[in-house]
């Protein structure tokens, strides 16, 4: 069966630091998506940003970007330039793609510090 | 991106009463829809999938005679916790996808705070 761990239950980060975040996954798929998700103090899921398994490129939006390394298994979150306004719960997530179900990790809460 | 609206924001009952959960997507055809139930400070619970004319397939564990869901329309889904007791109260969020869209990408509404007194 497919899981996603998330091994940080917490990060904090200095305003206009770098912060990467971590997330690993288990799966016998060749092809599937992987998505980061802000869910932030409002609770409204938010999509950061999403990979398709089989493009080799690292996707990448604004100051957001990931490291994905397949053969690892492995889909970190890198947050550039941080603002206050990325303080919130981060999830990584698999999506299967019989149903299209996704497959939740336990979440990462990012600090920011001003 | 797409809207899904999510109705009401939160809302409390009294024990043993049913309270009922819209979600709407606004702008794109719902072909699925999912409910999770969300704990404080803990990940997305999948409760049970639905496609639009189907019954819905719950998860185990989630007692489908207790939380009903609907999904009769390509832009309608509604959760009813039935017989609601003070350990249901939670965060519940759904989200809808269209299948036949180009795009992976699941769509959220607010959520909703059941509070159970």
């Amino acid at each position: 069966a497919q899981t996603v761990t998330q091994s940080q239950p917490e990060m904090s980060v200095q305003e206009a630091e770098t912060v990467t975040l971590s997330c690993t996954y288990d799966t016998s798929e060749s092809d599937y998506y992987l998505f980061w998700y802000k869910q932030p103090p409002s609770r409204q899921m938010i999509l950061v940003i999403r990979q398709e398994a089989y493009k080799q490129q690292n996707a990448t939006e604004n100051r957001f970007s990931v490291n994905f390394q397949k053969a690892a298994k492995s889909f970190s979150l890198k947050i550039s330039d941080s603002q206050l306004g990325d303080a919130a719960m981060y999830f990584c997530a698999y999506e299967l793609d019989s149903n299209y179900q996704l497959i939740w990790g336990a979440g990462t809460k990012l600090i920011i510090k001003p | 991106g797409a809207v899904v609206s999510q109705h009401p924001s939160w809302v409390i009952c009294k024990s043993g009463t049913s309270v009922k959960i819209e979600c709407r997507s606004l702008d794109f055809q719902a072909t699925t829809m999912f409910w999770y139930r969300q704990f404080p400070k803990q990940s997305l619970m999948l409760m049970a999938t639905s496609n639009e004319g189907s019954k819905a397939t719950y998860e185990q564990g989630v007692e489908k005679d207790k939380f009903l869901i609907n999904h009769a329309s390509l832009t309608l889904s509604t959760l009813t916790v039935t017989s609601a007791h003070p350990e249901d109260s939670s965060f519940y969020i759904c989200s809808a996808r269209d299948q036949w869209a180009g795009a992976h990408e699941a769509f959220f509404g607010q959520g909703t705070r059941l509070t159970v007194v």
